[in-house]
């Protein structure tokens, strides 16, 4: 039982490329998230998905897509990366009505 | 609006003694509180919550928190501290949907030996 498996652990991208971070559960869990962190700012929702086949904007949805392709898999895409996407993203997934979250391990991603 | 609040960015404690890491929150109905812990270039891990039922609640690694309705707050502790607690410590509240949490904006603990 892995889990929430984010790939990559690691990237670096110049202004304007594009990539998908991917995430996967296998715990059965409905809901899934997608947060990012920057230092003295928390934790904050880009975008969620409370089922399958549905997902929503979260505070800040700007710059970035989702994709939740089935249960286990909730993708978030960069069409067109700029230096202020330059952060820590973690996926998370939840029972829903659960409430907990249980978080991947993140993905680093600098921007130049 | 639901919303938490952590007073503190950081929280020094000696190894041994006793820890409080504080946590205020305002929502409207009943709270569904949560503590999390991050430990450095990891992803959170899930320590307790209270939903419901006695106000202290226990959790992980010999943690508890304690609910107090009439001062809004959900402060975690800790009687003995490890230098192996040092770590970000995240506070949550349940927002407004069902799907989505309200996160604190940390605070750090730092253990000294």
């Amino acid at each position: 039982n892995a889990g929430v498996t984010q790939t990559p652990k690691f990237q670096v991208l110049k202004t304007g490329q594009s990539m998908t971070l991917q995430c996967a559960q296998d715990m059965n869990h409905n809901s899934m998230y997608w947060y990012r962190q920057d230092p003295g700012m928390g934790l904050r929702l880009i975008y969620y998905s409370a089922s399958e086949g549905t997902t929503d904007k979260g505070e800040v949805p700007n710059g970035y897509n989702v994709s939740r392709l089935n249960k286990r898999e909730f993708s978030l895409r960069l069409e067109s990366a700029a230096p202020s996407q330059t952060s820590v993203y973690f996926c998370a997934s939840a029972l829903t009505r659960q409430y907990e979250q249980y978080f991947g391990p993140g993905t680093r991603l600098t921007v130049t | 609006a639901q919303s938490v609040a952590q007073p503190e960015d950081q929280v020094n404690v000696a190894e041994g003694n006793p820890l409080t890491v504080k946590c205020t929150y305002s929502v409207s109905g009943n709270p569904y509180l949560f503590w999390y812990v991050q430990y450095p270039n990891r992803g959170l891990q899930f320590l307790l919550k209270y939903i419901t039922g006695d106000n202290l609640v226990k959790g992980s690694y010999g943690f508890e928190a304690e609910f107090n309705k009439s001062q809004t707050s959900f402060h975690l502790k800790k009687p003995s501290a490890l230098v192996s607690d040092s770590a970000l410590y995240f506070c949550a509240v349940r927002g407004g949907s069902n799907y989505q949490l309200i996160w604190g904006a940390g605070t750090k603990l730092i253990i000294k030996p």
